[in-house]
């Protein structure tokens, strides 16, 4: 256990509709990554956030959105929902500036577009 | 950008060593990760490595040759629960961004 939660655990939606996805960090972490897992492939990264802010951007278009909050738990916001975006959501905390930064994540949600 | 290459699949037997190989083409390096992932669940952390050379855990060990862009998982006494998918992730230089290869799925077989 890496003491990072996700919820929720599975979400099925339709297309065109909004969906908000949060993300508990690690006691101790300041830092979020997010990152998209299409079935069968690697993770993908969204963007991560430190001290609220977004520090660094995959390629993913305006339509992914996110915040971090004082207390370092994180939403993902995705608008305008595309069948292309079913996919394992995972989240993953760090502590910046620590010896190796490494990232630990959480269980995931697993979002369905129909 | 980061480009990181490893087999799509490899079988082994029980009490076996597999070397699962991962290569890497980046326009900056801030240190290799590996990770395992069981189906359905989050990729857990396995090792680091940022400098050359070999990282030994118990019955995994990780290489690397920055000088080569080159990495392996070495997993010994191969046991039953190590089937699962095994992840290679170069860190940006900035060093707040993995980049995955795709994985690779070992099957361990009695």
């Amino acid at each position: 256990e890496t003491g990072v939660t996700q919820s929720p655990t599975h979400l099925i939606k339709t297309r065109g509709q909004q969906v908000t996805l949060r993300c508990s960090s690690q006691s101790g972490h300041n830092t979020v990554s997010w990152y998209q897992q299409a079935l069968g492939q690697g993770p993908q990264f969204i963007f991560q956030y430190y001290r609220e802010e977004e520090n660094g951007r995959g390629n993913f278009p305006p339509r992914f959105s996110g915040l971090q909050f004082p207390n370092y738990s994180s939403e993902l916001n995705v608008n305008a929902l595309e069948l292309d975006d079913s996919a394992l959501y995972l989240c993953a905390s760090s502590l910046v500036h620590g010896s190796t930064d490494t990232q630990y994540f959480g269980p995931g949600t697993r979002l369905t577009v129909l | 950008g980061q480009n990181i290459d490893q087999p799509t699949e490899m079988t082994a037997t029980e009490g076996a060593i597999v070397q699962i190989n991962c290569t890497y083409q980046t326009s900056g390096f801030n240190g290799l990760f590996w990770y395992q992932q069981h189906a359905g669940e989050a990729p857990t952390f396995l090792s680091y490595n940022v400098l050359d050379g070999l990282e030994e855990k118990g019955r995994f060990s990780s290489f690397l040759s920055r000088s080569k862009g080159y990495s392996y998982l070495l997993l010994k006494e191969l046991q039953m629960k190590d089937s699962a998918s095994y992840l290679c992730a170069v860190r940006d230089r900035r060093g707040n961004k993995l980049t995955f290869g795709g994985g690779t799925r070992v099957l361990v077989k009695p």
